[in-house]
Formats: structure tokens, sequence, C-alpha cells
């Protein structure tokens, strides 16, 4: 079935510095996600790309969809403390069971030291 | 309602002991989905609903676990005769259309049921 790897696990960054994680699939997808979910709380969504090569901003957050729709990452610029949580990617694809099924990666915590 | 919502929020079972969980969609939303999230994990898919119709279940891990929405809306996940391999956040989420044939649609997450077998 289909496969979505994240990386890295971890990443510790002092406040201001950048981040960035990466997600790869398995299979080629119909549309990537990405989510953050703060500690003890659940995932949010933040943004969807469709589009081979696709690159979309929010505020200081970049994310981009690869040309071969298997690949995406999501850049923070500046990081800052309110950005501390778990980014997941999801990727979507057919299940072959009846449903567009979202896969998620295991996700990059980010830990920003102030 | 404003949000996703599912109770209980926490719940201890004994091992071989029946659970139920439930979850309110957001009023008018479709489509209906059950993850399981295990520590340090990303969310599995379990099943997938468009209505009262289960359309997907081919993420539920055994025939211990059983989920229904009888009339489209509320939606309930029991597992039965619970195992530690059991003990994961359980997530609700909800689509306003077809996220089963009409992708692209934002999922809304509830807070999750966090479930410990003991």
């Amino acid at each position: 079935g289909q496969q979505v790897m994240q990386i890295p696990q971890y990443q510790h960054v002092q406040e201001g510095e950048d981040f960035t994680t990466y997600c790869n699939s398995s299979t080629t997808l119909s549309n990537i996600q990405w989510y953050k979910q703060r500690p003890g709380g659940h995932p949010v969504f933040l943004i969807q790309l469709v589009k081979s090569g696709e690159v979309k901003k929010q505020k200081r957050l970049t994310f981009q969809f690869g040309e071969a729709k298997k690949n995406s990452s999501l850049h923070i610029t500046a990081t800052q403390t309110t950005d501390v949580g778990t980014y997941f990617c999801a990727g979507q694809g057919y299940s072959g069971a009846g449903s567009y099924q979202l896969t998620f990666g295991k996700g990059t915590k980010l830990s920003v030291i102030p | 309602g404003a949000g996703v919502s599912q109770s209980p929020r926490y719940k201890v079972a004994k091992r071989g002991q029946d659970v139920a969980l439930r979850c309110d969609p957001i009023s008018g939303h479709v489509s209906l989905f059950w993850y399981q999230q295990a520590l340090g994990q990303g969310p599995e898919f379990l099943t997938y609903f468009q209505n009262e119709a289960q359309l997907d279940k081919s993420g539920l891990p055994s025939d211990r676990f059983f989920a229904e929405r009888p009339e489209g809306s509320v939606s309930t996940l029991k597992i039965q005769r619970t195992q530690q391999e059991d003990s994961a956040v359980y997530l609700c989420a909800s689509s306003l259309w077809g996220g089963g044939t009409l992708f692209r649609e934002t999922q809304y997450f509830g807070p999750g049921t966090r479930l410990l077998v003991l």
C-alpha cells in the first residue's frame, strides 16, 4: 500500500533559525496536505497542494509539491516559539477499497529554543 | 456545531473490556473518518463513512473493531475485548462532501479520545 516517509523525526532550532521538513511517497499522489499538531492537541489543517511543482506560501511558511507529485516540503523562515509542534504531511491517493485515503507521515516534531 | 467533538476524552479500560467511542461531526458534514494515532506516530486511517454508508473499512486492524453511523451524523467506534496494543488516541474527522470520491476536501479533526488499556 501507499507509504509516506517524513524526515527528520525531530528538529531542535534556535528561535529565528529556519526549519524544513521533507515528505516522500512511495506512489504518485492526487494531492498532499500538511497538518500541525500542538502538544496534546489534534491535527489542524494547514494547506493542500494539488498541482505538480506547486509552491504555496503562508506568511513564514512555504510549501512545495514535487514535479512527480511524490514528494513535498515545508519550510519555515525565522522560527518563533509559536511554531512548536509536530508537522505532518498526508498524501491522498485512491485506496482501492472505496475511498481516497489520507496516509500520514510520522511527523517532524519541532522544538524552538528561545 | 462549532467543531468536531469526541467523547470521552480519556478512557481507561481493563484488558478484555469492550469500549465505545463517540464522534459528533460538524453539522451537515457528509464524510466522517476514524483514525488511530499511536504515541509518536502519525494518524492511521481506520474507516470512512459517507452519510450512513461505511464505504471503506480497510484500515480496521481486526474484527474486534467495529464502527457505525446509523443516521448519517453521530458515529461510534467500538472495540471489543480490548488489548494493550489498542492503546492510542482515536481521532475522528469530518469533511463537508465526499472525502471518498471527491478529494481535495479539508478534513476537520476532533480532539480525540485517548484510550489506555491496562
